[in-house]
């Protein structure tokens, strides 16, 4: 069964600086997706990046990219120039390609804290 | 446009009662999904509707859950004898499906109290 880790409960970043944090995952499956989602306080969960594993290149978009290791099952989120509302639950989650479900398998989240 | 929308926004109710949660999906999407959220975990998978049928019930916990779509739209997730476990976020996504990169659209969710 495919898994999603994430390592880091919380993180703290600076105003305007950059942060990474960090995902790993385990599957035997060569095609997937890996998407990263933001839950404010509203508890909507927003899309914030998604990456295809047989691209090679890194997804970027706007400020936020991310670091890419399909060997080493990795897929960590980089938030460059942070602002005050980048403050929320982060979620790494999974996505198998094909199958008789799209389900989504989510890590259990790093709360992000934007220090001013 | 509209984005995925749930009532009730906030639900409480005794331990052994039956509720509805119910979920619109964005319009014309044909995939629909439930998941649960306990307090600090992620989201947990627990219904896929494609169309009015339920293509994967897998994550459904025990048969006091129970979820249908009739019209191949609006969805509602039934759980009858509450428990107090039962309490968490319930959360509902829709997707256009048939796009290589579907992408799950999510709603605010009902958070559920079981007292």
């Amino acid at each position: 069964a495919q898994t999603v880790t994430q390592s880091q409960p919380e993180m703290s970043v600076q105003e305007a600086e950059t942060v990474t944090l960090s995902c790993t995952y385990d599957t035997s499956e060569s095609d997937y997706y890996l998407f990263w989602y933001k839950q404010p306080p509203s508890r909507q969960m927003i899309l914030v990046i998604r990456q295809e594993a047989y691209k090679q290149q890194n997804a970027t978009e706007n400020r936020f990219s991310v670091n890419f290791q399909k060997a080493a099952k990795s897929f960590s989120l980089k938030i460059s120039d942070s602002q005050l509302g980048d403050a929320a639950m982060y979620f790494c989650a999974y996505r198998q390609s094909g199958g008789a479900t799209n389900k989504l398998i989510f890590g259990t989240g790093t709360l992000l804290a934007v220090q001013p | 446009g509209a984005g995925v929308s749930q009532t009730p926004s906030n639900k409480v109710t005794e331990k052994g009662k039956y509720v509805e949660l119910r979920c619109d999906p964005i319009s014309g999407h044909t995939a629909l999904y439930w998941y649960r959220q306990s307090l600090g975990q992620g989201p947990e998978f627990l219904i896929y509707f494609q169309g009015t049928g339920a293509a994967d019930d897998s994550g459904l916990p025990n048969d006091r859950f129970f979820a249908v779509r009739p019209e191949g739209s609006v969805s509602t997730l039934k759980i009858q004898r509450t428990e107090r476990g039962d309490s968490a976020v319930y959360l509902c996504a829709s997707s256009l499906m048939g796009t290589r990169l579907e992408t799950q659209y999510f709603g605010p969710g009902t958070r559920l109290l079981v007292l």
